[in-house]
């Protein structure tokens, strides 16, 4: 079967950095995706890999890994505006279905 | 510019009931996808629209679930005889092209508010 892996919540410090972990088994590839979802909102689109290697965009790196089915995400200098989930999704030899984890909920405290 | 928006936003109904949820993507967007998402998990997907027709509805869970777009725009998904295990929240997502890479565009999906569906 096709299974999307993430930890269910994780707890960190307001300026700290805070790693989430994501692992695949799918039947394709054809990208990673990540999307932050604050509660009772829709999902908004973070970043993407398709190749191995770290892409990085502004506080938010997204690093991927292939031959692992690993991907991570890491939030640097976290404000409490970076409380919410964060959702994994891989987009699969269909080129269009998105196969989706369930979320890892980020708490952040003071 | 505008975004994917969803209507309404709430519905509440009762079991047995027929219900329509309406999603207007963002102009231009050839591609829709309908979704469901239950708390505390990953949206769940439903079906997907490539201009007017329904290149993938693998995911509808029952004949009770149908979703049309007639002019490759608006879609709506309709629901009948509704049961209380339908309550979720429905998430319609848009992108621009078909399929994944396309001229090194990530094509992701632009999602919308949702509608959040409690049936009684």
């Amino acid at each position: 079967g096709q299974n999307i892996d993430q930890p269910t919540e994780m707890t960190a410090t307001e300026g700290a950095i805070v790693q989430i972990n994501c692992t695949y088994q799918t039947s394709g590839f054809n990208g990673l995706f990540w999307y932050q979802q604050h509660a009772g909102e829709a999902p908004t689109f973070l970043s993407y890999n398709v190749l191995d290697g770290l892409e990085e965009k502004g506080r938010f790196s997204s690093f991927l890994s292939r031959s692992k089915g690993y991907s991570y995400l890491l939030l640097k200098e976290l404000q409490m505006k970076d409380s919410a989930s964060y959702l994994c999704a891989v987009r699969s030899d269909s080129n269009y279905q998105l196969i989706w984890g369930a979320g890892t909920k980020l708490i952040i405290k003071p | 510019g505008a975004g994917v928006s969803q209507t309404p936003s709430n519905k509440v109904t009762e079991k047995g009931k027929y219900v329509e949820l309406r999603c207007d993507p963002i102009s231009g967007h050839t591609a829709l996808y309908w979704y469901r998402q239950s708390l505390g998990q990953g949206p769940e997907f439903l079906i997907y629209f490539q201009g007017t027709g329904a290149a993938d509805d693998s995911g509808l869970p029952n004949d009770r679930f149908f979703a049309v777009r007639p002019e490759g725009s608006v879609s709506t998904l309709k629901i009948q005889r509704t049961e209380r295990g339908d309550s979720a929240v429905y998430l319609c997502a848009s992108s621009r092209y078909k399929g994944g890479d396309y001229k090194g565009v990530y094509n992701e999906q632009f999602f919308g508010p949702g509608t959040r569906l409690t049936v009684l």
